[in-house]
């Protein structure tokens, strides 16, 4: 069985920029769930996306935004980047969020 | 919101030595808590959930609600369990909460 997948594993981006980062979920998972891992600020809850809808959202400005689509992938967006949004972007997926999440190996993004 | 507390950043024990992992939350309700490692160069992977009750890899961790910790233990610590940990609890609307993490090296 696959695990959650995401693309790309590592960029680099100027600050003001937009960018699109990409999960797909474990088959048959109906969940995705994005993250943040900034350095010395541990793991940030950004989105959970379930069937489609956005369903809770964690602490961070409007720039941030996603969707996810029919088959349950998802992206990330990040408009106007800021260099503090360098960091490690995970993706997870879940049939059942009290069964735990599965994550993703991430997507390194550095602002410069 | 739940909180949840790692108190130690690093935790250095000899192979076969037991460990303990301390993890503490705060609640508003009934919690649901997990452990996650994540070993050098790998994904962030469940190691276990207190409902389950399961023990994996010799770890067990009890959920003790009077103290609200839920530390994660193991007999006698191996080399391949260095790894970093992480304590993690489910808030409403199916947020994760992870802890800050702590950094196991089993020493040989």
């Amino acid at each position: 069985e696959a695990g959650v997948t995401q693309s790309p594993t590592h960029l680099i981006k100027t600050r003001g920029q937009q960018v699109t980062l990409r999960c797909s979920p474990i088959s048959g998972h109906t969940s995705v769930y994005w993250y943040q891992q900034a350095l010395g600020l541990g793991l940030q809850f950004l989105l959970w996306y379930d069937e489609g809808e956005e369903r809770n959202r964690g602490n961070f400005p409007p720039r941030f935004s996603g969707r996810q689509f029919p088959n349950y992938s998802s992206e990330l967006n990040v408009n106007a980047l800021e260099l503090e949004d360098s960091a490690l972007y995970l993706c997870a997926s879940s049939l059942w969020g009290n069964y735990g999440y599965t994550f993703g190996s991430g997507t390194r993004l550095t602002v410069v | 919101a739940q909180r949840v507390t790692q108190p130690e950043k690093l935790l250095s024990v000899f192979k076969g030595a037991p460990v303990e992992l301390k993890c503490n939350y705060s609640y508003s309700g009934s919690p649901e808590l997990f452990w996650y490692v994540q070993y050098s160069r790998q994904r962030l992977q469940l190691l276990l959930r207190h409902i389950s009750r399961e023990s994996i890899k010799g770890f067990t961790a009890d959920l003790n609600k009077g103290e609200t910790s839920f530390h994660l233990k193991k007999p006698f610590a191996q080399e391949e369990d260095s790894a970093m940990y992480y304590c993690a609890v489910m808030e409403y609307g199916n947020k994760l909460v992870f802890g800050a993490g702590t950094i196991l090296r089993v020493k040989s």
